[in-house]
């Protein structure tokens, strides 16, 4: 069965440099979700979309932005990169009343 | 505020126990209750799940018990094995118009010692 995918795996990038992670939800899942993991730390939500447009806000600094395209999948836009944005990144996506699934994570190391 | 408490925050068992977690919420919007299990560097996978509406549910060698009431739940290992070793996470979810974003506990770390 198909699941989410994220990409890039794994990314390192310098301070100050802008990152983009990309989520492909499963096929008919209309909602997507982000979260942030750092080291030890439970997954803490970011943001979410549903059919496009944001659904929900949690800790997402100024700095990250985020959308839904046509066919679903999300990016996440880290600019002005910092040491503390060094994470596991993870993507899940749901449809309407079912269970959130979620990928494999980006693994962000700011150097 | 952390809205889904969980405990303990790591767990050493030997081969065969059977380790318990223990997670407590307060949203009484929350209408779903999954677990997940986490090894190192990997994404969390849906592990079991219930439902307000069953007070225990059992898969394989996992079984969540849930008291609706006093708003807690539990998740039970049989057997224990050491591919078992892993973080696992109490989460909720559930909202308006069946919204399913996931607020996870913080996290259990479980060794299971051959």
């Amino acid at each position: 069965a198909a699941g989410v995918i994220q990409s890039p795996r794994h990314l390192i990038k310098e301070k100050r440099e802008t990152a983009t992670l990309k989520c492909y939800p499963i096929p008919r899942h209309d909602t997507v979700y982000w979260y942030q993991q750092g080291p030890g730390q439970d997954p803490q939500f970011l943001i979410s979309f549903y059919e496009k447009m944001q659904s929900d806000k949690g800790s997402i600094p100024d700095r990250f932005s985020a959308q839904q395209f046509s066919d679903y999948h999300s990016e996440l836009n880290m600019s002005s990169l910092e040491l503390g944005d060094s994470a596991l990144y993870f993507c899940a996506s749901s449809s309407r009343h079912s269970e959130a699934f979620f990928g494999q994570g980006t693994r962000l190391t700011v150097v | 505020q952390q809205q889904v408490k969980q405990s303990p925050q790591s767990l050493i068992v030997q081969k065969g126990g059977i380790p318990i977690i223990n997670c407590a919420y307060e949203n009484t919007a929350f209408d779903y209750f999954p677990w997940y299990q986490q090894f190192p560097g990997k994404g969390p996978a849906l592990l079991i799940a219930i439902r307000p509406d069953v007070s225990e549910k059992k898969e394989g060698r996992f079984t969540i018990s849930f008291n609706k009431s006093a708003k807690q739940f539990s998740l039970h290992i049989m057997d224990s094995q050491p591919g078992d070793s892993a973080t696992y996470f109490c989460a909720a979810s559930g909202g308006p118009g069946g919204y399913q974003k996931v607020t996870f506990g913080t996290g259990t770390k479980l060794q299971v010692i051959p």
